[in-house]
């Protein structure tokens, strides 16, 4: 079955204590990315891949980071996770941008 | 960066009443998709349109690609309460700086009563 898998799907942990969010995805797809939600500001992209080893900042990528050393996993990594990155994280794939995107179930962080 | 204002936020309809959702930019798209989210899903693709002016349907859902490629609307027909759910329009950029980014509006929730 074609999907787009994240883990944990909830997640709560205590100020600057790192964190790691996987995301894995089996289509084979060349275009990845992580969004966060948050209400009245829809998604956000925070970072994207256009392929392995290319990685490119979103709207807002302070505090985060990623690394695609694989086609098929982009991990979301928080060094130093802070109160105002508690939020809902989603994964996506495509084969390229503007390409049907699949999303994964979500992520709920919650930094104490 | 490039900005997506989607209108309304919210918006309380009865079953059977048309409605329109716009999401509007000063910046130019190479595409632009609609996406339906329900409560704890992910968000699911709906159309994706990109040449300026293109129509396209999907059922009671109607979706139009501004001329210029700066706007888009989702027209939904005589609404069912099976509509109800946030609706995201999303604007990909295909060159220059911001190559490869992927711009969300802040999201419509529908609601639509029996």
């Amino acid at each position: 079955e074609a999907q787009v898998t994240q883990n944990p799907r909830y997640l709560i942990t205590v100020t600057g204590k790192k964190l790691t969010v996987t995301c894995s995805q089996n289509m084979n797809h060349e275009y990845m990315s992580w969004y966060r939600q948050d209400p009245g500001l829809g998604l956000r992209q925070i970072y994207y891949s256009m392929n392995v080893e290319v990685t490119d900042k979103g709207d807002v990528p302070e505090g985060y980071k990623v690394s695609r050393k694989e086609k098929r996993n982009f991990p979301l990594i928080l060094e130093s996770p802070s109160p105002n990155q508690t939020s809902l994280y989603f994964c996506a794939s495509s084969f390229y941008l503007g390409n049907i995107q699949y999303f994964g179930a979500g992520t709920r962080l919650s930094v104490l | 960066t490039q900005l997506l204002e989607q209108s309304p936020q919210f918006l309380s309809i009865q079953e059977g009443e048309n409605l329109t959702v716009y999401c509007n930019s000063s910046s130019v798209f190479s595409s632009l998709q609609w996406y339906r989210q329900e409560p704890g899903e992910g968000p699911v693709l709906l159309v994706t349109v990109v040449t300026g002016g293109e129509v396209k349907k999907l059922k009671r859902l109607t979706f139009q690609f501004g001329d210029a490629r700066k706007d888009s609307s989702l027209h939904i027909t005589a609404a069912q309460p099976g509509d109800t759910g946030l609706y995201l329009c999303a604007g990909a950029v295909k060159g220059g700086t911001s190559y490869g980014k992927l711009t969300f509006g802040q999201g419509t929730i529908l609601t639509v009563h029996p």
